[in-house]
């Protein structure tokens, strides 16, 4: 596998399921990104890791967890979702990140719907 | 804050014809990166084509060009003989430099008629 790919591409969960999404890259690049593309929305940054430490949080609620055990994985756990949360979820990843311009390279994205 | 605006949901036209697309931005900062990405329906987001605010020159990357209007805060995509490949979902961003925070427009979804 080449770039960064996400698993799964479709999700579907009840409001009380409990599921992650994956991200991993595979470009030996220091930074990555969730964002979160809904219907009619501009796409909204959600979280920022950057050497494996979380740089950025947009104010995202509780019940999206994120997890970097690495520079090449990143996981978003969900758990009590709102039908509002469904969405594409998009990671994407760079070399490095905050400090200057690096390209963002995107994975395909999870079709997330919440019932 | 930053904002990005696309103004034309969507647009269309016709294969080897020329199409424009609109963007513009609000920021107070002096020193930001400007993008154009394309989103086809596979989902894949990629990226079209970058300008550097301090760069008087429009970038150009083949068929795709800018006019990058900074007084202005306009950030137009042109897509010259257009291809039916070209059939996708454009989103306008941009980001502060030493941020990493990209901001992106509602996109514009363009139509590419055979």
């Amino acid at each position: 596998e080449t770039g960064v790919t996400q698993t799964p591409r479709h999700l579907v969960m009840g409001m009380t399921n409990k599921k992650s999404l994956k991200c991993e890259q595979h470009l030996g690049h220091n930074a990555m990104y969730w964002y979160k593309q809904s219907a009619k929305k501009p796409l909204e940054l959600m979280f920022v890791y950057n050497f494996k430490e979380q740089t950025e949080n947009n104010s995202v609620p509780s019940r999206f967890s994120p997890e970097c055990p690495n520079s090449s994985h990143l996981f978003l756990h969900l758990h009590t979702l709102q039908p509002e949360d469904s969405a594409l979820y998009l990671c994407a990843s760079s070399q490095g990140g905050g400090s200057s311009y690096n390209e963002q390279f995107f994975g395909p994205g999870t079709r997330l719907t919440v019932l | 804050a930053q904002t990005v605006t696309q103004s034309q949901p969507e647009m269309s036209v016709q294969e080897a014809e020329t199409v424009t697309l609109s963007c513009t931005y609000d920021t107070s900062e002096s020193d930001y990166y400007l993008f154009w990405y394309k989103q086809p329906p596979s989902r894949q987001m990629i990226l079209v084509i970058r300008q550097e605010a301090y760069k008087q020159q429009n970038a150009t990357e083949n068929r795709f060009s800018v006019n990058f209007q900074k007084a202005a805060k306009s950030f137009s995509l042109k897509i010259s003989d257009s291809q039916l490949g070209d059939a996708a979902m454009y989103f306008c961003a941009y980001m502060a430099s030493n941020t990493g925070k990209l901001i992106f427009g509602q996109g514009t979804t363009l139509q590419v008629k055979p």
